[in-house]
Order: C-alpha cells, then sequence, then structure tokens
C-alpha cells in the first residue's frame, strides 16, 4: 500500500540554521507530493507541492525535490526563522483511484533565537 | 471562499452522549476526510468519502459513523462519546488525485 515515512521530531534549531526534514514514500505508480504545515492551535496548510519526478516545489524559503530513484522528497531550508515553528508533515496523494491521501506522521520544529 | 467550515470549534461532553460534527466545502471538491489527531500525534484518518454517496472507513473507524449529506457537506457522528475521543478532529477536502488538500480549522472535543 501507501505509506509516507518522514523523520522523528522534535527539531530544535538556533535562527538562521540549514533545516533538512526527510521524507521517504512507498506508492505505486507516480504519486503526487506535498509538505504540510501545522502551526499552533490552526489547521493544516498547504507549504508546498510537486507533481512529478524532479519537479522541484518551493515557497517561504522551503524547498523540496521529488526524486523517484530514491523516493524521496526531503524540505529544506537555508536559513529558518522563529515564525517557522510549527509541525511540518510530508503527505502524498496517489496516482489514481479512490485510496485516500496518506500522511507522515508529522515532524515538530522549534526554532530559537 | 470560505474554504472548509467546521462546526463546532470546541465541545466539551460526557461520556455516554452524542453529538455531530459538521464539516462544509465550498469549494466543489470530490473526496472528503476526517481525521484525528492526538497530542504530539499525526493525523489518523477515521473514515473518507471519495465521491458524494460513497464513505469508506480509513484507520481508526470504531465507534463513529459518516454520512456523506451531499457534495458539500461530510458529517462525523459520534453515538456515545468515550474518554478516549478525546482529540481535535479535522476536516479535509480535496478535488481530485494530485491536487492539494484543504482543512478546516479543526474541533477541540474533550470527553468526560
Amino acid at each position: 500500500g501507501n505509506s509516507v515515512t518522514q523523520m522523528e521530531g522534535p527539531v530544535t534549531l538556533s535562527e538562521e540554521a540549514f533545516l533538512t526534514i526527510n521524507c521517504t514514500y512507498t506508492a505505486t505508480g507516480y504519486p503526487s507530493l506535498f509538505w504540510y504545515v501545522q502551526y499552533p492551535g490552526e489547521g493544516l496548510q498547504l507549504l508546498l507541492k510537486a507533481t512529478k519526478a524532479d519537479d522541484k516545489g518551493s515557497n517561504k524559503g522551503f524547498e523540496a525535490t521529488y526524486r523517484k530513484e530514491t523516493t524521496s522528497f526531503h524540505l529544506e531550508k537555508g536559513s529558518v526563522q522563529v515564525s517557522d515553528s510549527a509541525v511540518y508533515f510530508c503527505a502524498l496523494t496517489p496516482n489514481s483511484g479512490n485510496t485516500p491521501l496518506v500522511f507522515g506522521k508529522g515532524t515538530r520544529l522549534s526554532v530559537i533565537a | 471562499n470560505a474554504g472548509v467550515t467546521q462546526t463546532p470549534k470546541f465541545q466539551v461532553l460526557k461520556t455516554g452522549q452524542s453529538m455531530t460534527l459538521q464539516c462544509a466545502q465550498d469549494m466543489n471538491h470530490n473526496s472528503m476526510y476526517w481525521y484525528r489527531q492526538d497530542p504530539g500525534m499525526g493525523l489518523r484518518l477515521i473514515y473518507y468519502s471519495a465521491s458524494e454517496g460513497t464513505t469508506d472507513k480509513g484507520e481508526v473507524p470504531n465507534g463513529y459513523n459518516v454520512s456523506r449529506l451531499n457534495k458539500r457537506e461530510f458529517s462525523l457522528r459520534l453515538e456515545s462519546a468515550a474518554p478516549s475521543q478525546t482529540s481535535v478532529y479535522f476536516c479535509a477536502s480535496i478535488y481530485g488525485s494530485h491536487t492539494e488538500a484543504f482543512f478546516g480549522q479543526g474541533t477541540r472535543l474533550t470527553v468526560v
């Protein structure tokens, strides 16, 4: 079946540090891949997405590249800010059919000044 | 656009009481989902509806029922609430494959 595995948290970084959150997936066919962010007390919102191999999604300084050969979609940011503190979820939507979208377990990021 | 609207935002129930969580989307999306999120944990799928008129169980369906009333609305019912159902519940909708999901703001439910 389809599944997403992302690195366990929590992750604590100093402001301006480099961030990587690893995400790998298992899926049949060619899923679309997403990163969602959840700020405290809020629902999830889309951070970035990629719909085919080698696509790079980017938003707010975050980037992730769809790597089919390694089945990965790692999230990176060159210089984190305190305001980036949140929980980050990697997710996929299957290529077709009625199977539901699949989320990783989430990684909590805390950025300290 | 309102997006995905959940009601209520907060609720406290006594053990054994019943209630229905409402979710509506105005984006003409085909699929809708109910998740629960417990403290320090990720999202667990309760039920989903791939299209109007269909519903399917997710990872943790026990103790819940759903109704896809029409294309816009997808409700979640707790027939006899238990303390183990204390959680934050999120509704989400999606147009189709390869498109992003939109989430409601959540319903914080406490069962005492």
